[in-house]
């Protein structure tokens, strides 16, 4: 089976910018969650969501949001980009019925 | 709220030596999983190991094992005959029975010194 994919791999944007990233989950899993990863804070939860639903939402400003569609491939988007939003973003993918997560690359978001 | 914290960020080995990285979480919850993931340098993220809270043995994969002390809150993972590939980035993770949002450490830097 593929693994989980990201696209795009990196991406830079400026202040005042929106973006968006997408992840594709492996095939058969319907639960798709996101990170922020960032050298200082580690990774820190954003959102999950399982059969297009948002499920879990972890402390961040609405300016990040996030969907799923039908075929289980996520997208996120953050809007207003700040400086402090530069940061690696992680997709993860779960099967049903399992507690594991699967990480995708990443996609390496520079802000300037 | 719970929390993971890794108080080493950074630890170093010795090739073919065994090196303990440490982890500490808090949680009010009986039921849990615990897990230790591996971030290579510009490389995927991948699990080492997964620990289920109600099991009292401790988990081992081949040259990783780790020490869970439930009444402790503690979760240290072992690598044994350390390998140059084991260089890396290791973060804790926790992950509550219910839901499915996983709660990471800040991660502690592997170096292997041949």
């Amino acid at each position: 089976k593929a693994g989980v994919t990201q696209t795009p791999r990196y991406l830079i944007k400026t202040r005042g910018q929106q973006v968006t990233l997408s992840c594709s989950p492996i095939s058969g899993h319907r639960s798709v969650s996101w990170y922020q990863q960032t050298p200082g804070q580690g990774l820190q939860f954003l959102f999950e969501y399982f059969s297009e639903t948002q499920r879990n939402k972890g402390n961040f400003p609405g300016r990040f949001s996030g969907r799923q569609f039908s075929n289980s491939r996520s997208e996120m988007n953050v809007s207003t980009l700040e400086l402090g939003d530069s940061a690696l973003y992680l997709c993860a993918s779960s099967p049903d019925y399992s507690y594991e997560q699967y990480f995708g690359p990443g996609t390496r978001l520079t802000v300037t | 709220a719970q929390t993971v914290t890794q108080s080493q960020p950074e630890m170093s080995v010795q090739e073919a030596e065994t090196v303990t990285l440490s982890c500490t979480y808090d949680t009010s919850e009986s039921d849990y999983y615990l897990f230790w993931y591996k971030q290579p340098p510009s490389r995927q993220m991948i699990l080492v190991i997964r620990q289920e809270a109600y099991k009292q043995q401790n988990a081992t994969e081949n040259r990783f094992s780790v020490n869970f002390q439930k009444a402790a809150k503690s979760f240290s993972l072992k690598i044994s005959d350390s390998q140059l590939g084991d260089a890396a980035m290791y973060f804790c993770a926790y992950r509550m029975n219910t839901g499915n949002q996983f709660y990471f450490g800040t991660g502690t830097s592997l170096t292997v010194i041949p």
